[in-house]
């Protein structure tokens, strides 16, 4: 069964430190991995995407990795700040052309002053 | 530029109630169209999803259906809501294969009392 799991499921930082937030999947074979940022109450925005064959992947302060051996992905937010404050949904696209994404539950970053 | 529009923003609703909720997008021609909806800490499950006018595919068996009068305009309704019903709703659209990016409207939250 294709699933995403992430972890943590929650966390809490204080403003200007780091942080990685882990996404393993067993979607097989996979067309592309993306992260999005979803703001309470609003909807999902797309932060990075990669494929398959792509290891690495930034976006301003946050860098998404993929180990397509392992299936893990992870997004690391450097020098966090107040608005990153957020769900981060870690979400695999099946290959075969098919319109499902595989949705992961998400982590719930809260960044305090 | 391409911009979805979901509304209302927020719903309360008695059980047994009919719904009605809209989604349209702008600045583009022959979208694929989705509803999701997203349970608190779950991930998104896709409800239905359009490639065109009138085609409708239905992922989860539900009291809920959807239509797409026109090509830009995606309509989620039930006839009579049900408390499980209640949730936060998102349309989302795409251009093309599955693989391309989905943009999110801003949800519409539905509370069933």
């Amino acid at each position: 069964k294709n699933q995403v799991e992430q972890s943590p499921q929650s966390l809490i930082i204080l403003e200007g430190k780091n942080c990685t937030l882990q996404c393993n999947y067993t979607v097989s074979p996979f067309s592309n991995l993306r992260w999005y940022k979803q703001d309470t109450g609003r909807g999902p925005v797309s932060l990075t995407i990669m494929t398959f064959s792509e290891n690495t992947k930034s976006n301003g302060r946050y860098t998404a990795t993929l180990d397509a051996d392992t299936k893990q992905s992870s997004l690391h937010i450097t020098a966090s700040q107040l608005s990153d404050s957020a769900s981060y949904i870690c979400v695999v696209t099946p290959s075969g052309g098919y319109n499902k994404l595989i949705f992961g539950a998400g982590t719930r970053l809260a960044v305090h002053p | 530029s391409q911009t979805i529009h979901q509304w209302p923003a927020t719903l309360v609703q008695p059980v047994g109630s009919p719904l009605s909720l809209e989604c349209t997008v702008e600045g583009t021609s022959n979208p694929n169209l989705y509803w999701y909806r997203q349970a608190a800490g779950r991930g998104l499950q896709l409800l239905f999803y359009s490639v065109g006018i009138g085609q409708i595919s239905s992922e989860v068996p539900q009291n809920l259906s959807a239509s797409r009068p026109q090509d830009r305009q995606f309509i989620l309704s039930s006839k009579k809501l049900l408390l499980s019903d209640s949730g936060f709703y998102l349309c989302a659209w795409s251009k093309g294969r599955t693989y391309n990016e989905q943009f999110f409207g801003p949800g519409t939250r539905l509370t069933v009392l």
